[in-house]
């Protein structure tokens, strides 16, 4: 069964640090999304990508996050000058069509020391 | 008022009861409807979608009253597995974004 992959499953950072968090959407999916989970809370949407743009972000994805399709395969998301606070697990989804479920990736647990 | 609000749990059930969950959702614009599951420190899987008409699968049933932009999930013969996080998810009217609620928690005890 096609599924979405991230990787690494768990990244440890200095505060300040600059990290990449990698994802491999089902192959034939067209729009990818990272949604965020901080402990204990729910689940947020960050930002979609569809046709190699942004297609939509939330109030949380600033001038700190950035997105990026570098080849056919991988949707990475890039976090600058990592704080305390986006510690979180990172969670990647893609679908094939926008009006239908999105399935996520295993995520990657980010903690900012 | 919150875009999607869910009872706010634990529910703590003994094996073989049913158990209901109910969400409501404040755009009325909102397309798609769709209950996931969290397993604890894991990623949301989709348990179903829901339709206006209402939609069974197995021991799991899906209601949504769009009149009164409620969305409901009954689950029948609770087993241990079922205990998880249940989140209640609405796509927006016009954005392709999911928006989660806080999710109610399960807990079925032997």
């Amino acid at each position: 069964e096609p599924e979405v992959t991230q990787t690494p499953s768990h990244q440890v950072t200095q505060m300040g640090q600059e990290v990449i968090l990698r994802c491999v959407p089902i192959s034939n999916h067209l729009y990818f999304y990272w949604y965020r989970q901080i402990l204990g809370q729910k689940v947020e949407f960050l930002v979609s990508f569809y046709n190699n743009e942004i297609s939509e972000k939330s109030e949380i994805f600033d001038d700190q996050f950035s997105v990026e399709r570098p080849d056919g395969s991988n949707f990475t998301l890039k976090i600058r000058s990592t704080k305390l606070e986006d510690s979180a697990m990172y969670f990647c989804a893609s679908n094939s069509n926008m009006n239908t479920e999105a399935f996520f990736g295993q995520g990657t647990r980010l903690t900012v020391v | 008022r919150k875009e999607v609000e869910q009872d706010p749990g634990p529910f703590n059930v003994p094996e073989g009861a049913t158990v209901a969950f109910n969400c409501t959702y404040s755009n009325s614009a909102s397309q798609s409807f769709f209950w996931y599951r969290q397993d604890c420190r894991k990623e949301p899987k989709l348990l179903m979608s829901v339709y206006s008409s209402g939609n069974e699968d197995g021991r799991f049933t899906a209601q949504l009253n769009r009149a009164s932009q409620y969305i409901s999930l009954l689950i029948r013969d609770s087993k241990l597995s079922d205990s998880a996080t249940y989140l209640c998810v609405v796509l927006g009217g016009a954005t392709n974004k999911l928006i989660f609620g806080t999710g109610t928690l399960l807990a079925v005890q032997p």
